[in-house]
């Protein structure tokens, strides 16, 4: 079936530290990718969507300039947590489709950020 | 909003069938029902989707009601490892950025008991 890879799986850093999330499609061309986070005890809560070689679009109340996506190839998308601090913990999940429409989306396995 | 009604939580004995259901009431005529299941500290995994007629693959069965506002996800046999929180959804049509993507609900916790 079809994998997506994000990488790392789990980050500590300080506060005010920039990271950055890898999501990668390895067996198929993303059109879209979406960027989830997940609070504990939660349910994934869409942040953006972004189509190769366009800007995201961001939910309402995700700010742009703290969470920037880059999604510059159909098989990758990075997430980059600006200036993190401890409200910026959380657990972060990439989804990757396919050009078809109404292909499953299908999930990394998450990354664990933890802001000391 | 998730625009499904999924059970709190259900029990399933090991290697009986788990069955579970899922309200949709308000789907529209070309949205399909996705499921997908969320193992601790995981990501989701897809399942198995449907528009109107039943689907099977190796993982779980699909049952959409004739009128498709409720739906029922079978494992024929469940197992431990099928304990995890399953997710319904329909999917959204494309609108404004957010261009069909996933809104997930709270989602049934399966527990799998021995």
């Amino acid at each position: 079936g079809a994998v997506v890879s994000q990488h790392p799986s789990w980050v500590i850093c300080k506060s005010g530290t920039s990271v950055k999330i890898e999501c990668r499609s390895l067996d198929f061309q993303a059109t879209t990718m979406f960027w989830y986070r997940q609070f504990p005890k939660q349910s994934l809560m869409l942040m953006a969507t972004s189509n190769e070689g366009s800007k995201a679009t961001y939910e309402q109340g995700v700010e742009k300039d703290k969470f920037l996506i880059n999604h510059a190839s159909l098989t990758l998308s990075t997430l980059t947590v600006t200036s993190a601090h401890p409200e910026d913990s959380s657990f972060y999940i990439c989804s990757a489709r396919a050009r078809t429409d109404y292909q499953p989306q299908h999930f990394g396995d998450g990354t664990r950020l933890s802001i000391l | 909003d998730a625009k499904t009604t999924q059970p709190t939580s259900m029990d399933c004995a090991e290697g009986r069938a788990a069955n579970l259901p899922c309200n949709h009431s308000t789907i529209s005529g070309n949205e399909y029902v996705y499921w997908y299941r969320q193992i601790h500290s995981q990501g989701p995994q897809y399942i198995i989707h449907g528009l109107k007629n039943n689907e099977t693959n190796e993982m779980a069965s699909l049952i959409i009601t004739e009128d498709r506002k409720s739906s029922t996800l079978i494992l024929p046999h469940a197992t431990l490892r099928d304990t995890a929180v399953y997710y319904c959804i329909v999917r959204v049509p494309n609108y404004g950025g957010s261009q069909g993507n996933l809104i997930f609900g709270k989602g049934t916790k399966l527990s799998v008991k021995p």
